[in-house]
């Protein structure tokens, strides 16, 4: 089993559609949360960090399930320039350098 | 401009010919890291480096060497590359201040070994 699992996808959704997004771990010491962004090869940017408490930033929502080991990226109100692949990404202890990458979810809005 | 950069962008190469692809930073960051990403498997972590003369092995080490003798630089070494390292190879510097965590990469290398 990998250490982050993400749903592949893709996901294709109409302009403004709302999507959600889900990663498990499976590392219960892991202790930060990311979504990273990437598009087309490019390299990957990130998108927001994933707090126990929740956190909203604009259309995006970003929550953390300890007790089940998940996190989950909610857009709403989907644009074009949503379209990319969506990675979970998992921090081990302590130490910002060693990180886990899930696969990737692939997101395409359409008109 | 803040950035990390590296080199070269592309290289084709052949089997057992020792290659260096360079990643440098100028945010003055702590933490480096090397990435290769494969259709797939996503991003796996190389090594990665909490500072000068600190390293340590990510998830795919086998056939990889770093080295940080200063704070701006992290190569990353293939000593006699391979055909399954034809990858895209990423490198990061990563800020870690106080809970804040983000990880800056660069353009990307795209490697193949013939």
């Amino acid at each position: 089993r990998k250490e982050v699992e993400q749903d592949p996808g893709p996901f294709n959704v109409p302009e403004g559609a709302t999507v959600a997004f889900n990663c498990t771990y499976s590392n219960s010491a892991s202790q930060s949360f990311f979504w990273y962004r990437q598009d087309c090869r490019k390299e990957p940017k990130l998108l927001m960090s994933v707090y126990s408490s929740g956190n909203e930033d604009g259309r995006f929502t970003a929550q953390l399930n300890r007790a089940s080991q998940y996190i989950s990226l909610l857009i709403r109100d989907s644009k074009l320039s949503d379209s990319a692949t969506y990675l979970c990404v998992v921090n081990r202890g302590t130490n910002a350098g060693k990180s886990t990458f899930g696969d990737g979810t692939t997101l395409t809005v359409k008109p | 401009e803040a950035q990390v950069t590296q080199n070269p962008r592309y290289l084709i190469t052949v089997t057992g010919k020792k290659l260096t692809v360079t990643c440098s930073q100028n945010m003055n960051h702590e933490y480096m890291s090397w990435y290769r990403q494969d259709p797939g498997l996503g991003l796996r972590q190389i090594y990665y480096s909490m500072n000068v003369e600190v390293t340590d092995k990510g998830d795919v080490p086998e056939g990889y060497k770093v080295s940080r003798k200063e704070k701006r630089n992290f190569p990353l070494i293939l000593e006699s590359p391979s055909p399954n390292q034809t990858s895209l190879y990423f490198c990061a510097s990563v800020i870690a201040v106080g809970g804040y965590n983000e990880q800056f990469f660069g353009p990307g290398t795209r490697l193949t070994v013939l």
